[in-house]
């Protein structure tokens, strides 16, 4: 059981480059979650999709773009990168309803210089 | 909207000693709360969740917590710290009608041999 996969698990971007972060699950999840993870801040939510087919901003989406590529991928992409957006960021999936837990995968560590 | 506090950004041990972790909310609707552990490197991983049925919650690796409604508080308690539960902690509210989950600030625990 692979549960979330997130795709790459380290970058270096310079200011102003684009890049996509994938993100899959494989067990049948509903809802799909882009997370960043800042020291002393906990977990800020970017975007998030309720379901195929939907996405909505979450608390800190300026920046971002995500697509909800089919049940099982959520990507987000970083249009033009900025050091402020070094962070630690996570996909989680979730099977439905805000009472079921959320599954991390294991991060992507950017860093923008 | 829900909000958590996390108080204490560090707390220190010994090994064998009671573990307390204090989480207070604020949700305009009835809560769900949840306890994530996180070790280095890793995603978060959930130790328990409360979703209004019995108010002691116990979870994982030995760990439970009490929902207080009157306190507004979510504490989670281990009666006996072992070396393995060295990780950063996080309490997280949602709410039925809400789909952002709403992390704190993050606990991290050292133990002490």
């Amino acid at each position: 059981n692979a549960g979330v996969t997130q795709t790459p698990k380290f970058q270096v971007l310079k200011t102003g480059q684009s890049m996509t972060l994938q993100c899959a699950q494989d067990m049948n999840h509903n809802s799909m979650y882009w997370y960043r993870q800042d020291p002393g801040m906990g977990l800020r939510l970017i975007y998030y999709s309720a379901s195929e087919g939907t996405t909505d901003k979450g608390e800190v989406p300026n920046g971002y773009n995500v697509s909800r590529l089919n049940k099982r991928e959520f990507s987000l992409r970083l249009e033009s990168a900025a050091p402020s957006q070094t962070s630690v960021y996570f996909c989680a999936s979730q099977r439905a309803g805000m009472d079921s837990p959320l599954h991390f995968g294991n991060g992507t560590r950017l860093t923008v210089t | 909207a829900q909000s958590v506090t996390q108080l204490g950004s560090h707390v220190s041990v010994s090994e064998g000693a009671l573990v307390l972790l204090r989480c207070n909310y604020s949700s305009s609707v009835p809560p769900y709360l949840f306890w994530y552990v996180q070790y280095p490197n890793q995603g978060l991983q959930l130790l328990l969740k409360y979703t209004s049925a019995a108010t002691l919650v116990k979870g994982i690796n030995g760990f439970e917590a009490e929902f207080k409604k009157s306190e507004t508080s979510f504490h989670l308690t281990k009666p006996s710290a072992h070396m393995s539960d060295a990780a950063e902690y996080f309490c997280a509210v949602s709410a039925s009608n809400d789909y952002k989950l709403s992390f704190g600030a993050g606990t991290t625990v050292t133990v002490r041999a």
